[in-house]
């Protein structure tokens, strides 16, 4: 079956460390999110990647970091620069077209703070 | 003020019961969505709109493009779907135009 993955699915980080979430799609999609939840908020979006090698800041995209270098893999780094990472994290995909095309979600990342 | 809001932001219904979430949006838009996200935190894509409604099994969504309104119903509630739904606008050609409501809470009790 096509769809996405993201791991782990709880991931704990440690003061002054930076860690990586993992995003990988096989639907064959160009554009891929990241999204961050935080609750009673609606998501927000941190980078997306329209192409290969290609990726753009979103709204909140300070304190972290992607790479788009296979079309089915995204990873998020979330840095040290972060300094409140603690939310929930989505990845997304969808065709090309813009942001009228029907975005297809992973089951997410919880970021924590140790 | 939010571009998106929801409401009820929380709902508790009984099994069977007719459900409508309701959607209203601020900014000109090509496209509105209605997403489900599950207890576990997985989101799912219900329905996409411009005009209209549509009816997917007990589901239906509606849209007012004039009063900028859209509102999701749920037939014959389940507790199966106890869920957020989520409420996102898209803007076009612009990857980056999508804007999403808070989310309604619904429980539906057995």
């Amino acid at each position: 079956d096509g769809g996405i993955t993201q791991s782990p699915k709880y991931l704990f980080r440690k003061e002054g460390q930076n860690v990586t979430l993992s995003c990988e799609q096989n639907l064959n999609h160009d554009a891929m999110y990241w999204y961050r939840q935080d609750p009673g908020q609606g998501l927000r979006l941190i980078y997306y990647s329209q192409i290969v090698n290609d990726f753009q800041k979103g709204d909140i995209a300070e304190g972290y970091s992607v790479s788009r270098e296979k079309k089915e893999s995204f990873p998020l780094t979330v840095t040290s620069a972060q300094k409140n990472p603690t939310a929930f994290y989505l990845c997304a995909s969808s065709t090309g077209g813009g942001s009228n095309q029907p975005q297809h979600f992973g089951d997410g990342t919880r970021l924590s703070i140790l | 003020k939010n571009e998106v809001e929801q409401s009820p932001q929380n709902l508790t219904a009984q099994e069977g019961e007719f459900i409508t979430i309701n959607c209203s949006y601020s900014v000109g838009i090509s496209a509105l969505h209605w997403l489900q996200q599950h207890p576990g935190g997985g989101i799912v894509s219900l329905f996409m709109l411009s005009s209209g409604k549509k009816k997917h099994g007990r589901l239906i969504a509606t849209i007012n493009i004039q009063e900028k309104h859209s509102s999701l119903h749920i037939t014959a509630s389940h507790p199966r779907d106890s869920a957020v739904y989520i409420c996102a606008v898209s803007g076009g050609t612009s990857y980056d135009k999508v804007i999403f409501g808070p989310g309604t809470s619904l429980s539906v009790i057995p």
